[in-house]
């Protein structure tokens, strides 16, 4: 089953405004990553915010983690058309039996129209 | 450094053929996976492999799929037998010894099989 699920499932806005999108995960965590994935490509790696962190910054991005809701929300601040991509949260669970793989949910698709 | 190398990018197999594809970790890293992606979705885990040794494979089906990671030479992720639900994007990444309880992946560009 899916560990992360994100939302929305797709996002549309104009060049300058802020995008938000919000992830849910069901078990306990080390950590949580956010990656990016263009169209026909692999996915990039963005940010990692751990589970003894609340915020994040880097760059434009802008991450929050609420493990007490199990959740987390990635910021994308005056969005370019280059931002136009798919993008999932990855949790990385606590349990010794999940160690090494990454559960990723389905994903945002944001469209950033100039 | 050219990252993690996957191929074929694109192979087309009619039902009842193999399917064998391969890749390549970063250099210096020593962890392999193999994800699938089905269209409009996200990636779902397969196979955790490090030289020689499958660490977790709870996402592989039973048959017809398996994976191994040699020695010498790249990552083989084989699937035999293919049907078309096998139809998917393959993306393997690779990341370098857990540290600080962190494990950042970093992907290729995937292996996109359609089968006939």
């Amino acid at each position: 089953s899916q560990q992360g699920e994100e939302d929305p499932q797709a996002l549309s806005i104009q060049e300058g405004e802020n995008a938000t999108m919000n992830c849910s995960y069901k078990t306990s965590i080390n950590n949580l990553q956010w990656y990016r994935q263009n169209s026909g490509r692999g996915l990039v790696h963005l940010i990692l915010i751990r589970s003894n962190e609340r915020e994040k910054h880097s760059g434009r991005l802008r991450v929050t983690l609420d493990t007490s809701k199990k959740s987390s929300s990635l910021l994308i601040t005056a969005s370019r058309a280059a931002d136009t991509a798919s993008y999932f949260c990855a949790t990385d669970a606590e349990t010794t039996d999940s160690w090494g793989k990454l559960q990723f949910g389905a994903g945002t698709q944001v469209v950033v129209t100039p | 450094n050219a990252g993690v190398m996957q191929n074929p990018r694109h192979l087309v197999r009619r039902r009842g053929q193999e399917a064998r594809l391969r890749c390549s970790p970063m250099k210096g890293h020593s962890h392999v996976y193999w994800y699938r992606q089905l269209p409009e979705e996200g990636l779902k885990f397969m196979v955790y492999l490090q030289k020689e040794n499958i660490i977790d494979e709870s996402g592989m089906p039973k048959e017809r799929f398996s994976a191994e990671f040699p020695k010498e030479g790249p990552s083989i992720l084989r699937i035999q037998q293919v049907v078309r639900g096998d139809s998917a994007a393959y993306f393997c990444a690779s990341s370098a010894l857990r540290d600080s309880g962190a494990n950042v992946l970093t992907f290729g560009a995937g292996s996109r099989l359609t089968v006939l």
